[in-house]
């Protein structure tokens, strides 16, 4: 199971880009990398997903290095609805079968 | 809205007790997913359907069972319930099935919040 480590918290405040870094040395050739943000009382929403370089949608940029072990989910401008639980997944067969801890981060005003 | 309903989204019923969850997948997803998430605990995941077979075993109770018929719904029948058995479950679906080598996000409904009293 390809493991991932990312810092269990985050603060910020409005306005600002917040970058949330994810390690993954056992990344496999063929492993996708995945976002998901989540609120309280709500299902995991999938933010974004990458295999290499640069992923970019109208929500986050994802930004992958050439050896793949580890991902930067950019958040640019963050509101304080952005306040939620951010949760790092690298695929293997068995990927989707654990979310880890996720980052929470906090957005002030 | 990700496309997944998931009834009831409160349920309150008391030990022993026996509860039963739906999930409806997003249109077209054949795979589903079922996860228990406790207070303040990460998601935990408990099985996983692909057109209606069962495909992965999480830490899942053997109190607990699961079902995806041939609508590609899916059932999560919990039964002796216990105290601790208070959790939001999520239902997740995805186009793909887990292993397959195009990667297919899950998309995850709202949740059915059980107390157990």
């Amino acid at each position: 199971l390809a493991k991932t480590t990312q810092p269990i918290s985050m603060d910020s405040y409005e306005g600002q880009e917040v970058n949330i870094t994810c390690s993954h040395n056992n990344i496999a050739t063929n492993d996708y990398i995945t976002w998901y943000q989540q609120f309280p009382s709500q299902g995991p929403r999938f933010i974004i997903q990458g295999y290499k370089t640069k992923v970019t949608n109208e929500v986050a940029s994802l930004f992958i290095p050439a050896d793949r072990k580890s991902s930067t989910l950019s958040l640019p401008r963050v509101s304080l609805s952005d306040t939620a639980v951010y949760y790092c997944l690298v695929g293997d067969t068995d990927y989707k079968l654990s979310f880890g801890a996720g980052t929470t981060v906090t957005v002030r005003a | 809205d990700s496309g997944v309903t998931q009834t009831p989204k409160h349920l309150i019923t008391a030990t022993g007790q026996r509860v039963t969850l739906r999930c409806s997948p997003r249109s077209g997803d054949l795979s589903v997913y079922w996860y228990q998430q406790s207070l303040d605990q990460g998601l935990q995941f408990l099985i996983q359907y692909y057109n209606g077979e069962e495909r992965a075993k999480g830490n899942i109770l053997e109190r607990f069972s699961a079902q995806q018929f041939p609508d590609l719904h899916s059932e999560l029948n919990l039964s002796s319930l216990e105290l601790g058995d208070s959790a939001l479950y999520f239902c997740a679906s995805s186009l793909l099935d887990r292993g397959h080598p195009l990667d297919s996000p899950l998309h995850f409904g709202n949740g059915t919040r059980l107390t157990v009293t």
